[in-house]
């Protein structure tokens, strides 16, 4: 069974330009969520998706976005990059909402730098 | 709020020794908590749920709600056990939404 697949795994991007970020979760999980893990903040929650929708959000500004597709693939986007969103973006996925109890599995991540 | 406290940054412990990483947690309504681990070069990965009160390598963790405490212990510690420990939060309720601890690092030395 393959696990979280991210790409790319690697990303090296100019201030003010966008980035798109892809993550495929476990084949029948269906809540991804993503995760920005930096040394000084640590993991912070950006959000989660289920069945295509936004079910919870974190406190990112709005130039962080994402969707999720039918397939349960989800894209997460961050336009007008800045320095300080130079970190490692992790995606996790769930079987359904209501299974955090059961745990996440993690990707592997997307190394985001920008310069 | 809600808010996750690992205190120590770093856990230096010798091979055979006990282990036991601290976390306590602040949230209002009923608490669902985690611990993952990320070894060298790994994908984070989860190690333990309160809920189903397991044990996983050696490693327990009981939810003290009076204390508001998920400590992480194991009796005797293994050079392989060397790795970030988070503790995490969920407060989404249906829904998935963690919230992380800062991490400690365990360095079980030989």
């Amino acid at each position: 069974k393959a696990g979280v697949t991210q790409t790319p795994r690697y990303l090296i991007k100019t201030r003010g330009q966008q980035v798109t970020l892809s993550c495929s979760p476990i084949s029948g999980h269906r809540s991804v969520s993503w995760y920005q893990q930096t040394p000084g903040q640590g993991l912070q929650f950006l959000f989660e998706y289920f069945s295509e929708t936004q079910r919870n959000k974190g406190n990112f500004p709005g130039r962080f976005s994402g969707r999720q597709f039918s397939n349960s693939r989800s894209e997460m986007n961050v336009s007008t990059l800045e320095l300080g969103d130079s970190a490692l973006y992790l995606c996790a996925s769930s079987t359904n909402p209501g299974q955090g109890a059961q745990g996440y599995t993690f990707g592997s991540g997307t190394r985001l730098t920008v310069v | 709020a809600q808010r996750v406290t690992q205190p120590e940054k770093l856990l230096s412990v010798f091979k055979g020794a006990p282990v036991e990483l601290k976390c306590n947690y602040s949230y209002s309504g009923s608490p669902e908590l985690f611990w993952y681990v990320q070894y060298s070069r790994q994908r984070l990965q989860l190690l333990l749920r309160h809920i189903s009160r397991e044990s996983i390598k050696g490693f327990t963790a009981d939810l003290n709600k009076g204390e508001t405490s998920f400590h992480l212990k194991k009796p005797f510690a293994q050079e392989e056990d060397s790795a970030m420990y988070y503790c995490a939060l969920n407060y989404g309720g249906a829904t998935n939404k963690l919230i992380f601890g800062t991490g400690t690092l365990l360095a079980v030395q030989p």
